[in-house]
């Protein structure tokens, strides 16, 4: 089925440092979703966007909607420890039905002490 | 307090004998979907129903069946257990369509051996 290619797969970082993550896919979407999971919880969701070209914070996240439609990026600035986890983008197709999306396989974020 | 809940957590079985996962939400949401995560992979949508006796298949249903009796209810069903379907499996709810934030269970860690 339609993919979705989520990089980078993990992350290794300093505590404090940025992280940028994004989600591409040949095709185009309408909406795009970023779900965060913590260590032996299910995910939970930290930001949709439903416009091209959309910019939306949440803390200290920031994700954007790509202006072509096939692309979404995460930003985490300042990561603290309780940053780590997986991030999940997700995403419904432009020509699905209603009832459908579809997840990347995920960026796993680690923070070093 | 809103939340979906999945029974049993955990469960180790032998191939060929009939398991149920039972799910169940208590926020009136009219959308619910079964996921299972592997290493590397993602999540994977198994089954979801966006009403009550309405259920269809998402990317990975070979092997299991759900059935949506009631609004609040969505159990998964392994007829015949195999060890490839051991997996951490993810119940989820949202009010409508799944892009709508999709309220997700604490998981279930399924092993068939």
């Amino acid at each position: 089925g339609q993919q979705l290619n989520q990089s980078p797969q993990s992350m290794f970082i300093q505590e404090g440092e940025d992280v940028s993550m994004n989600c591409t896919s040949s095709s185009i979407f309408n909406t795009w979703l970023w779900y965060k999971q913590d260590p032996g919880e299910g995910p939970v969701l930290l930001i949709a966007l439903y416009k091209a070209g959309e910019l939306t914070s949440n803390g200290r996240l920031t994700a954007q909607f790509g202006t072509t439609r096939k692309d979404s990026f995460l930003n985490i600035s300042a990561s603290i420890p309780s940053d780590v986890g997986i991030y999940f983008c997700a995403g419904q197709l432009k020509n699905s039905p209603d009832d459908k999306i579809i997840f990347g396989k995920g960026t796993r974020l680690h923070i070093l002490p | 307090e809103a939340q979906v809940t999945q029974n049993p957590r955990y469960l180790i079985t032998v191939t060929g004998k009939k398991l149920t996962v039972t799910c169940s939400q208590n926020m009136n949401h009219e959308y619910m979907s079964w996921y299972r995560q592997d290493p590397g992979l993602g999540l994977r949508q198994i089954y979801y129903s966006m009403n009550v006796e309405v259920t269809d298949k998402g990317d990975v249903p070979e092997g299991y069946k759900v059935s949506r009796k009631e609004k609040r209810n969505f159990p998964l069903i392994l007829e015949s257990p195999s060890p490839n379907q051991t997996s951490l499996y993810f119940c989820a709810s949202s009010l409508s369509y799944p892009v709508d934030e999709q309220y997700f269970g604490p998981g279930t860690r399924l092993t068939v051996t």
